[in-house]
């Protein structure tokens, strides 16, 4: 069974850098073709994906986000930490990190597992 | 960068058919999959790759991506289908270095 949580600030003050860390359970970050992506929901608006990272380390960011993101993960510990800078009151939201599907032995870009979020508001 | 278009609202009565649609251009080319996220919950994937269902997910749930839009349908919708649905595609530049995971505005469904 794969579970993820996601843990870090509940608040964090404005120009800040937040930091969240993902630990998850079930399958391991050093197997062929996984990977775990970063998405946010401001209240009340869309889901946008942030950040993802593959079993080989490859990286990819949102484009208007790149700049301040910076994703990385800790097989070991089975854990993968989204780093943002300059924190801004625009920046709150909730944060949830997500497995990337595997089906039948193939891989999928979209996300079956969800961690439960971690709300983080942004406020001096 | 690619941009999704869902309707922002969709009502239905019970036992009736809600269709949801989700608009990109050449959106056929891609591989579209849909979330449900309920009031306080994390999103749940209920179809993937235009139109497979996740283990669990009732056939009441089809997708289909013949073109511009592609469209979630609920038959025989129920009181527990209310609530708000996401579509989303991979996108890739041409060379393949720069991946984004694209997820459209969302779709608040109201059964009446």
């Amino acid at each position: 069974q794969i579970t993820l949580k996601e843990s870090g600030p509940t608040l964090v003050k404005p120009t800040q850098t937040l930091t969240l860390t993902c630990t998850f359970s079930g399958f391991s970050l050093s197997t062929s073709g996984v990977g775990v992506g970063w998405i946010r929901q401001p209240p009340g608006k869309a889901l946008e994906w942030l950040a993802f990272i593959y079993w080989d380390d490859d990286k990819h960011y949102i484009p208007s986000l790149k700049s301040r993101l910076t994703i990385t993960k800790d097989t070991s510990k089975n854990q993968v930490v989204l780093k943002m800078t300059k924190m801004d009151p625009v920046d709150t939201a909730t944060y949830y990190c997500a497995h990337r599907l595997w089906v039948s032995g193939q891989s999928i870009n979209a996300f079956d597992v969800w961690g439960q979020g971690t709300r983080v508001t942004v406020s001096s | 960068s690619y941009v999704l278009t869902q309707p922002p609202s969709v009502s239905v009565a019970p036992a009736q058919t809600a269709t949801i649609t989700c608009g990109g251009n050449n959106i056929e080319d891609k591989s579209v999959h849909w979330y449900q996220q309920k009031p306080g919950q994390a999103p749940a994937l209920v179809v993937y790759d235009d139109n497979d269902r996740p283990s669990g997910i009732p056939d009441r749930f089809t997708g289909s991506n013949f073109g511009n839009p592609a469209t979630l349908t609920i038959s025989r919708v129920e009181a527990g289908d209310e609530g708000d649905y996401y579509c989303q595609v991979w996108d890739t530049s041409s060379d393949r270095r720069n991946e984004h995971w694209v997820f459209g505005g969302g779709t608040r469904l109201t059964v009446l």
